[in-house]
């Protein structure tokens, strides 16, 4: 078990460039999940993936956001057009069968100039 | 809606003393409640899954509770590295979704 991993740790960017994040979930997990953390709040969900179907996504997943899981193993989420609000930490969380723990990858850190 | 209510935001504690963190939920049915702790710049760390009311889990110097509407935390003789965010968050029941609400967390720092 090598844990979810997540690249790159650290992105900044100028306002109105694309950005693209990568999740690698647990190897024998099928269920993979966005999250975005603010500072001083609770992660807040964006969507969720069961293999390679997306089966969910929250309304703070505008219509800059899209993320893919290609295969059913790693996931990306891009963001087209960054905006100042786009600052946050993205994390990516993977589990087994429904209602089994998630376990979250180290995030990564946007921050946008 | 579903909601998850942490209390305190911010917790100082002297090495040794016992205290306990409360996560209050108002959920349409709950499937889970899940524990994990936070260290700054990292993910959160699972620490412990309750399924139902009078369940209790424990490990180490931690111990969680849950009843019908919370859960506690509770933090027995804690030491330095103990210090952490404590998030709690909640698994409901409803349509496909298996996304977890999360409070916003208790900010333990324990003093030697």
């Amino acid at each position: 078990d090598t844990g979810v991993s997540q690249d790159p740790r650290h992105k900044i960017t100028k306002r109105g460039q694309n950005v693209t994040f990568r999740c690698d979930p647990i190897s024998e997990h099928n269920r993979l999940y966005w999250y975005r953390q603010t500072l001083g709040q609770g992660p807040e969900f964006l969507t969720y993936f069961q293999n390679e179907a997306q089966l969910e996504k929250s309304r703070l997943l505008s219509d800059r956001f899209s993320a893919e899981r290609p295969k059913g193993s790693f996931s990306t989420l891009e963001i087209q057009r960054t905006e100042q609000g786009d600052s946050a930490m993205y994390l990516c969380a993977s589990s087994g069968d429904s209602n089994q723990p998630q376990h979250f990858g180290d995030g990564t850190r946007l921050s946008i100039l | 809606e579903d909601q998850v209510t942490q209390s305190p935001e911010a917790l100082r504690l002297q090495e040794g003393e016992s205290s306990s963190l409360n996560c209050s939920y108002t959920v349409s049915g709950l499937r889970g409640l899940f524990w994990y702790r936070q260290d700054p710049g990292k993910g959160p760390e699972f620490l412990f899954t309750l399924y139902s009311a009078g369940e209790e889990k424990e490990k180490e110097r931690l111990k969680a509770t849950l009843t019908k509407k919370e859960s506690f935390l509770h933090i027995t003789a804690p030491k330095p590295e103990d210090s952490a965010t404590y998030l709690c968050a909640v698994h409901a029941y409803g349509g496909a979704t298996n996304k977890l609400i999360f409070g916003t967390g208790t900010l333990l720092a324990v003093q030697p």
